[in-house]
């Protein structure tokens, strides 16, 4: 079935650790997008992807860094520059020129820095 | 700063009402309006957009929007429990597909 797949779910990471978190699609969809949210908050554009090799900064890019080598991926690591990485990491992808603007998100990967 | 403003509620409604969410945006620029529901603990999912004034309808809802005002509301008809969720407003802004998300009404829909 097509769709983003989210990889890990569910992750603790230590103070001071960069962690990584996995983004695939099967959608054939040129761009790419994270999402942070937090309890009781909207989503918060992190960073973008419109094409392979290129990328651009969201509202909060800082202390977050991506990569677009592949159509189909876009990892998102959180650096320890990161103040406060525990939140509920969305990714997200559309087809350029699509009618709707319509977002297509993975489940989700959910961060808790201990 | 462009914001996109939801009252947080929980906004309650007997199954069967009418259950009437709203949403101010301060982007007069902003040409394209996405409502999205969230469960508990899950991704959002689309479920209504809307690009011109008046009221956009699917099946049990109904968007409108207002530009001159910067007002978009999304009616749901024959609230059921299976709608209690959160819902998300969102509105375009600065360039294709790059989307203000307001931080979202919680719906309970109780029998």
């Amino acid at each position: 079935d097509g769709g983003i797949t989210q990889s890990p779910k569910y992750l603790f990471r230590k103070e001071g650790q960069n962690v990584t978190l996995s983004c695939e699609q099967n959608l054939n969809h040129d761009a790419m997008y994270w999402y942070r949210q937090d309890p009781g908050q909207g989503l918060r554009l992190i960073y973008y992807s419109q094409i392979v090799n290129d990328f651009q900064k969201g509202d909060i890019a800082e202390g977050y860094s991506v990569s677009r080598e592949k159509k189909e991926s876009f990892p998102l690591t959180v650096t320890s520059a990161q103040k406060n990485p525990t939140a509920f990491y969305l990714c997200a992808s559309t087809p350029q020129g699509g009618a709707t603007g319509e977002l297509f998100f993975g489940e989700g990967s959910r961060l808790t820095v201990l | 700063q462009k914001e996109v403003e939801q009252n947080s509620g929980p906004l309650s409604v007997p199954e069967g009402a009418i259950a009437s969410l709203n949403c101010t945006y301060s982007d007069r620029g902003s040409q394209s309006f996405f409502w999205y529901r969230q469960y508990s603990g899950k991704s959002p999912e689309l479920i209504m957009f809307i690009y011109s004034n008046g009221d956009k309808e699917d099946g049990r809802f109904t968007a409108q929007l207002n530009k001159a005002s910067q007002y978009v509301s999304l009616l749901i008809r024959d609230s059921q429990p299976s709608d209690s969720a959160t819902y998300l407003c969102a509105v375009s802004s600065g360039g294709y597909n790059k989307l203000i998300f307001g931080a979202g009404t919680r719906l309970a829909v109780h029998p």
